[in-house]
């Protein structure tokens, strides 16, 4: 089975403050992907990566950045933690094909106050 | 961006009737997919349907697509207490990304 893990399924930050939150899958995926959740919103892409080193915007980047140094590993960052970013991240990853499916972390519940 | 739009919002039914869910999109897909999410919990895959299918089946759920009206649905037949979770269908336009909807929230009593 695939796993992707989330490194917290809770965190409270502060306001101002520097965030990572990290993810990694275990089956040698190509895409990992960050969204955030929102009520009412539904899922929203934040960055997704198709390879070591490589990034691409998502729909919601502002604020955001992310950083994969290795293929198993794919980290989100809050540069200065705001209120609202406070949300549900999740981690997702895919294998590249025609038809493919993507494997989802727990999620992250973020609160920043 | 382009979004699935699941209708209804949210659905209340009992053990062992059928629920149905509808999703709508606005440009041409590759393949459409739905999963489901457990309170709090990240999503599953539960099927994809490919632009050139009309009807699939897994289990007790039955997906069809319909390209001239940009519309699925998926159908959970006989459902469960533990089908309770909310639904989401992603659409693929051909490229590595998924653009998911807002969700549909199943509740099944006992």
């Amino acid at each position: 089975d695939v796993k992707v893990t989330q490194s917290s399924r809770y965190l409270v930050k502060r306001t101002g403050e520097k965030v990572f939150l990290e993810c990694v899958q275990d089956m040698d995926h190509e895409n990992m992907f960050w969204y955030r959740q929102d009520p009412g919103l539904g899922l929203r892409l934040i960055y997704f990566s198709y390879d070591v080193k490589m990034k691409e915007k998502g729909d919601i980047p502002e604020g955001y950045s992310v950083s994969r140094e290795k293929k198993e590993r794919f980290s989100l960052i809050l540069e200065s933690a705001s209120t609202n970013q406070t949300s549900m991240y999740l981690c997702a990853s895919s294998k590249t094909a025609e038809f493919y499916e993507q494997y989802f972390g727990p999620g992250t519940r973020l609160t920043v106050t | 961006s382009q979004q699935g739009e699941e209708d209804p919002q949210a659905l209340s039914i009992q053990e062992g009737e059928n629920a149905t869910m509808n999703c709508s999109y606005k440009t041409s897909i590759n393949n459409l997919q739905w999963y489901r999410q457990n309170s709090g919990r990240g999503l599953v895959h539960l099927i994809l349907i490919r632009s050139n299918e009309r009807e699939k089946h897994s289990g007790r759920l039955r997906v069809t697509l319909d390209t001239s009206k940009k519309s699925s649905s998926l159908l959970i037949t006989a459902s469960r207490a533990a089908d309770t979770a909310s639904y989401f269908c992603a659409v693929n336009t051909g490229f590595q990304k998924l653009v998911f909807g807002t969700g549909t929230r199943l509740l099944v009593s006992p």
